[in-house]
């Protein structure tokens, strides 16, 4: 069986702060691991995917994730808060089952002037 | 440029009539999927199709159904739509593989049952 969890429904950071979102994964096969935006009335967009080529993965919008298996973690980093950042940030992973996608229950961001 | 397109991106429909919400994907993708998103539950799996007239239910398919008859489109059915269905819903597709493509989404359909 496969889940995500995120913790923190509700980040704020302020503008130029670091951003940090957390994804915790379970998985009984080597998983492939997705964070996904979402901006308001619009549907998900890719921002990063790990697909065990390297631990350290480089997304879109200056965003970063690293793959750690010893604590089934990968958690979403910027360390540059924008404005434009503010959204909504899904974790997701799939594995086998005909690549099935199982998502966590979102972070919404906060970006405060 | 890839694309996956939901046929409303508001409805609003009585309790009790069959809806019907479209989704065509222009990618040859294999899979299609439909989810519905609520607010703190994530995006929950209703349905996925793995290939043309094949379909696998997820994790909620209670109240739906769907049907692929061509590979390109992927319909969900509301056999008889309740207030508790009224919710955003969004389809996705990938391609088929032994894993790691990316599922990509359509803009979502906010369905509103009164």
């Amino acid at each position: 069986a496969q889940s995500v969890t995120q913790l923190g429904s509700h980040v704020s950071v302020s503008e130029g702060a670091l951003v940090l979102l957390r994804c915790n994964y379970s998985s009984s096969v080597p998983p492939y691991l997705f964070w996904y935006v979402q901006y308001p009335n619009q549907g998900l967009q890719l921002l990063l995917k790990y697909t065990s080529a390297a631990t350290l993965v480089k997304g879109i919008n200056g965003f970063e994730a690293e793959f750690k298996k010893s604590e089934t973690s990968f958690h979403l980093t910027k360390p540059s808060a924008h404005m434009s950042d503010a959204a909504e940030y899904f974790c997701a992973v799939s594995g086998s089952n005909f690549n099935k996608f199982y998502f966590g229950s979102g972070t919404k961001l906060n970006v405060k002037p | 440029d890839v694309k996956v397109t939901q046929s409303s991106r508001y409805l609003v429909k009585r309790t009790g009539e069959k809806v019907f919400l479209e989704c065509v994907q222009d990618m040859d993708h294999e899979n299609m999927f439909w989810y519905r998103q609520d607010p703190g539950l994530g995006l929950r799996l209703i349905y996925f199709s793995y290939d043309v007239k094949m379909k696998e239910k997820g994790d909620i398919p209670e109240g739906y159904s769907v049907s692929r008859e061509k590979k390109e489109r992927f319909s969900l059915i509301l056999e008889s739509a309740s207030t508790n269905q009224t919710s955003m819903y969004l389809c996705a597709s990938s391609q088929y593989n032994t894993g790691g493509t990316e599922a990509f989404f359509g803009q979502g359909t906010r369905l509103t049952v009164v």
